[in-house]
C-alpha cells in the first residue's frame, strides 16, 4: 500500500462546479497535511495546510479532514479554467519533518 | 524576498559522469529536500536534511549523495549518471516549527542522461 494514495483523473468538471480532490494516507500517526498546486513543466505550489480534524477555508479553497478514516480532501469550489492543474496531497508524520506526497490528480475545468 | 533557487534549470550529460545539482535557499530554513519527478510516480524524496552536517536517506536514495555544509545550500550528485536518472528534480526547504512544516520548492532542474 502506498502511504500516500491519490486517484490520477483527470477529473474534468464545467466552470463554476465544485471540485473535489481526495487523498488517503496509510501512516495513522501523520500530523501536517498539505495540497499542492502543480501547473504542467512549473514547481509545486503550496495553496493549502491543515493540521486538526474538520475544514479549514481560504477563499474559493477548503481543505477538509478526519483523521480516524485518513483522509484529506480539498474542495474547490467556483472552479475556473485557471485551476487547471495537478493537484498534490502530501502528509508527514508526527515525528518526521519529511513530507510524502502522492502521486496527485490532473483537474480540468473546461469553460 | 526569500527564496529557493535551483541550478541549472537545464542540463544534458552522459551516462557515467558524475553531476553535481545545486540548491540555494534565503529563507534560513533548517529542512531541505531533493526530489524527483517522473510521469507515473508524482514526487519521490532522494534524500534530505534536518540541519548543517544532516544528512538522510530517501525512498529512491542510490545513486545520489548529499552534503550540508551550510545552512543555505544542499547539493544534490550523482556519482556516475544512468539513463534511469533522467528526471525533473526538484528541491525543497521547510522551517521546523512543530507541527508548521510547510515546503516551499525551487523552480526545478530538468536533466537529460544520454
Amino acid at each position: 500500500q502506498k502511504e500516500v494514495e491519490q486517484n490520477s483523473g483527470p477529473l474534468s468538471v464545467p466552470e463554476g462546479a465544485i471540485a473535489s480532490l481526495n487523498c488517503t494516507y496509510s501512516d495513522r500517526v501523520s500530523q501536517s497535511f498539505f495540497w499542492y498546486r502543480q501547473y504542467s513543466g512549473k514547481s509545486p505550489e503550496l495553496i493549502m495546510s491543515i493540521y486538526s480534524n474538520g475544514d479549514k477555508e481560504d477563499g474559493r479553497f477548503t481543505a477538509q479532514l478526519n483523521k480516524a478514516s485518513q483522509y484529506v480532501s480539498l474542495l474547490i469550489r467556483d472552479s475556473q479554467p485557471s485551476d487547471s492543474a495537478t493537484y498534490l496531497c502530501a502528509v508527514n508524520g508526527a515525528k518526521t519533518d519529511k513530507l510524502i506526497f502522492g502521486t496527485g490528480t490532473r483537474l480540468q475545468v473546461f469553460p | 524576498d526569500a527564496e529557493i533557487t535551483q541550478s541549472p534549470r537545464h542540463k544534458i550529460t552522459e551516462t557515467g559522469r558524475q553531476v553535481t545539482l545545486a540548491c540555494h535557499q534565503t529563507w534560513n530554513h533548517n529542512n531541505m529536500f531533493w526530489y524527483r519527478q517522473d510521469l507515473g510516480h508524482g514526487l519521490r524524496l532522494i534524500h534530505y536534511s534536518y540541519g548543517v552536517q544532516d544528512t538522510n536517506k530517501g525512498e529512491v536514495s542510490d545513486g545520489y549523495s548529499v552534503s550540508r555544509s551550510n545552512t543555505e545550500d544542499l547539493p544534490l550528485t550523482l556519482e556516475s549518471a544512468a539513463s534511469s536518472q533522467t528526471s525533473v528534480y526538484f528541491c525543497a526547504s521547510s522551517e521546523s516549527l512543530g507541527e508548521n512544516t510547510e515546503a516551499f520548492f525551487g523552480q526545478g532542474t530538468r536533466l537529460t542522461v544520454v
